[in-house]
């Protein structure tokens, strides 16, 4: 079944740490997005893409990196984990017929 | 950039009860989106209907692109359909407030 997965579901870390939080789609969408959520709030972008090696910042991009090597994975970078980076992080992918599908997403804790 | 407004920021009903929440957007869309963001986190695609009328059992949408808002009723509301509802148009795929729902046994 075509799907978009996230990984991992939660993860808590210490700050300071590099982490990197995956995103896979099988459904063969060029466009792929990161947005960060906290709870019940709205949504920000992150970063996007249209295609293998196309990458694009969003709102909140200057502390994270993304890459796009292959066109069903797109993993998304901070650096230096932050108390304030604790939030939901939610990857997307979208066609022009059916629109935008999203992940489980992923529930981030800097401690 | 493109600006997207929904109303009422928050909704509580009945059990039963019916509902309509608004989006409206400030220019030309080709795509737009209704979410339902559950308990969990998890978005939920509800419609994707850049212009006209869905309907999805008790859900339905509509979107008038001219005069650029959409609506999403819910009618007979259920205690399952309590969350954050989201509009989203293109362009960067820039998303509303949402409209929290709470729907009361």
């Amino acid at each position: 079944e075509a799907d978009i997965y996230q990984t991992p579901r939660y993860l808590v870390i210490g700050t300071g740490k590099k982490i990197t939080l995956e995103c896979s789609q099988t459904m063969g969408h060029d466009k792929m997005y990161w947005y960060q959520q906290d709870p019940g709030m709205e949504l920000h972008l992150i970063h996007y893409s249209y295609g293998v090696n196309s990458t694009e910042k969003g709102d909140l991009s200057s502390e994270s990196t993304v890459s796009r090597i292959r066109t069903e994975h797109f993993p998304l970078t901070l650096e230096s984990a932050r108390p304030s980076h604790t939030s939901q992080y939610l990857c997307a992918s979208s066609d022009r017929n059916y629109g935008y599908t999203f992940g489980s997403g992923t529930r981030l804790t800097v401690v | 950039g493109i600006q997207v407004e929904q109303s009422p920021p928050d909704l509580i009903l009945q059990e039963g009860a019916n509902s309509t929440l608004r989006c409206n957007f400030s220019d030309s869309v080709n795509n737009l989106q209704w979410f339902h963001q559950n308990p969990w986190g998890q978005l939920i695609n509800l419609f994707y209907i850049p212009s006209g009328t869905k309907q999805n059992g008790r859900l339905s949408a509509t979107t008038v692109a001219t005069e650029r808002y959409s609506l999403l009723y819910i009618s007979s509301s259920q205690t399952t359909d309590s969350g954050v509802y989201f509009c989203a148009v293109a362009i960067g795929m820039r998303f509303g407030a949402g409209t929290r729902l709470t729907v009361k046994p």
